[in-house]
């Protein structure tokens, strides 16, 4: 089955620096890649997403890239806010739509 | 996109007993996934519980501990049964945002159970 890797697991940044969260995915045939926040006693929450057609996508602040050579893809969160502080997932899923989540980052954007 | 209302969202049980968590999804959706958050840890998917079928269940969880329903396509039930301590753990389900487009999930609130 997929397995994903996501690194680092714990990010410290400024308020206004970038963070870069990086995960890695181990069946060729995955073609869906979405990122979750989840906020503290919160639910999960999708905030951007990716198909393996389309090598980059951004939204506001935020952006994803996939490279399917390398199996791996990113999220890109740029001038933080306190307010970015949360957990986020990376997740893979192919043809059955049924995603393998990533261990979690927590980041920490300090004021 | 799809609305679910998950309850309860938390309880205190005692070893020994079950607990049934219900999800009513405002959409009729296809599949609708059951997962289990430890503190501090990833979602682990319990299992995938398809309407007219029985659930599918992922390595390390089966039916006798997690009975699942499906009896329509806008509701289903986790049981956890004969709860022990280290069942304490946030229980979610999920459904696809928008049914059959393969674009996301959406979660349920949750349910915090703590087993004492």
């Amino acid at each position: 089955g997929e397995n994903v890797e996501q690194h680092p697991s714990t990010l410290s940044v400024q308020e206004g620096d970038s963070a870069v969260i990086k995960c890695t995915y181990s069946d060729s045939a995955s073609n869906y890649f979405p990122w979750y926040k989840q906020e503290l006693g919160k639910r999960p929450q999708l905030i951007i997403d990716i198909r393996s057609n389309v090598g980059e996508k951004k939204d506001q602040r935020i952006a994803v890239t996939l490279n399917k050579t390398a199996k791996h893809f990113s999220l890109h969160i740029t001038e933080t806010q306190p307010e970015d502080s949360a957990v986020y997932f990376c997740a893979a899923s192919g043809g059955s739509y049924i995603p393998t989540f990533g261990r979690g980052t927590s980041l920490i954007v300090h004021p | 996109s799809a609305v679910i209302s998950q309850k309860p969202s938390r309880d205190i049980c005692q070893r020994g007993t079950s607990l049934t968590i219900q999800c009513q999804v405002d959409s009729q959706v296809t599949m609708m996934f059951w997962y289990r958050q430890q503190p501090g840890q990833s979602l682990t998917l319990i299992a995938t519980a398809n309407q007219g079928s029985e659930a599918t269940y992922e390595s390390g969880f089966v039916i006798d501990k997690f009975p699942i329903s499906r009896p329509n396509l806008t509701f289903s039930t986790l049981t956890v049964s004969n709860m022990s301590p280290e069942d304490s753990s946030i229980y979610l389900c999920s459904v696809e945002v928008l049914a059959g487009s393969g674009n996301g999930y959406t979660f349920g609130s949750g349910t915090r159970l703590t087993v004492v």
